[in-house]
């Protein structure tokens, strides 16, 4: 079975621009969780998604926003983005609605760095 | 709001032996703890999800116990090997439904040397 794929798996932008990442989940996950992991502040968690809808949304600004599609796959979006949106962007799928009672099963990861 | 420590931030032994990695969390009302690998540049691994209810879970030389009434959790690696080393990750599932999704701690970036 195939993990958690990403994409793109770098990306450089500049400051102002908006980048989309796209997330496909574990074939029959429903879940898809998304997280943001720098040095400084470590892993801190952005959104989940199940059935299309957002269940939870961690502290992050309106900027930050996502979706999740009819065959559960995601996509975030960043908004004019700033300096210290430089990170690595993590999206872990799970089986079912309250992901996190479930195993996370996590992807490689999209790099993003803003110049 | 849920806090989750991990001792020590790094640590290097020589192979072959056992060893501890501690975690502890504010909040002792969480659903699971799940511990997790990094490997540099890499996602995350999933190596041991303990639920509420259970004291421990086992997987090869892994074993995690929890105990919420202290809000600790240990992983315990037997018998480690140079491909042990990583990033050791330990994150609390939140109580009530999951509304902050997972918390994590830093990680316990270890290293087994030959």
């Amino acid at each position: 079975k195939a993990g958690v794929t990403q994409t793109p798996r770098y990306l450089i932008k500049t400051r102002g621009q908006q980048v989309t990442l796209s997330c496909s989940p574990i074939s029959g996950h429903r879940s898809v969780s998304w997280y943001q992991q720098t040095p400084g502040q470590g892993l801190q968690f952005l959104f989940e998604y199940f059935s299309e809808t957002q269940r939870n949304k961690g502290n992050f600004p309106g900027r930050f926003s996502g979706r999740q599609f009819s065959n559960s796959r995601s996509e975030m979006n960043v908004s004019t983005l700033e300096l210290g949106d430089s990170a690595l962007y993590l999206c872990a799928s799970s089986l079912w609605a309250g992901g996190v009672a479930d195993t996370q099963y996590f992807g490689p990861g999209t790099r993003l760095t803003v110049l | 709001k849920q806090e989750v420590t991990q001792i020590p931030a790094a640590l290097s032994v020589p192979e072959g032996e056992n060893l501890v990695l501690n975690c502890s969390f504010t909040d002792s009302a969480i659903y699971n703890l799940q511990w997790f690998r990094q490997d540099p540049g890499k996602g995350l691994t999933s190596l041991l999800l303990i639920q509420s209810s259970q004291r421990e879970q086992t997987s090869g030389r892994l074993n995690a116990s929890l105990d919420k009434s202290s809000g600790r959790s240990t992983l315990y690696i037997a018998a480690s090997q140079p491909g042990d080393s990583a990033t050791y990750l330990c994150a609390a599932g939140p109580g009530g439904g999951g509304a902050d999704g997972l918390t994590f701690g830093k990680g316990t970036h270890l290293i087994i040397q030959p």
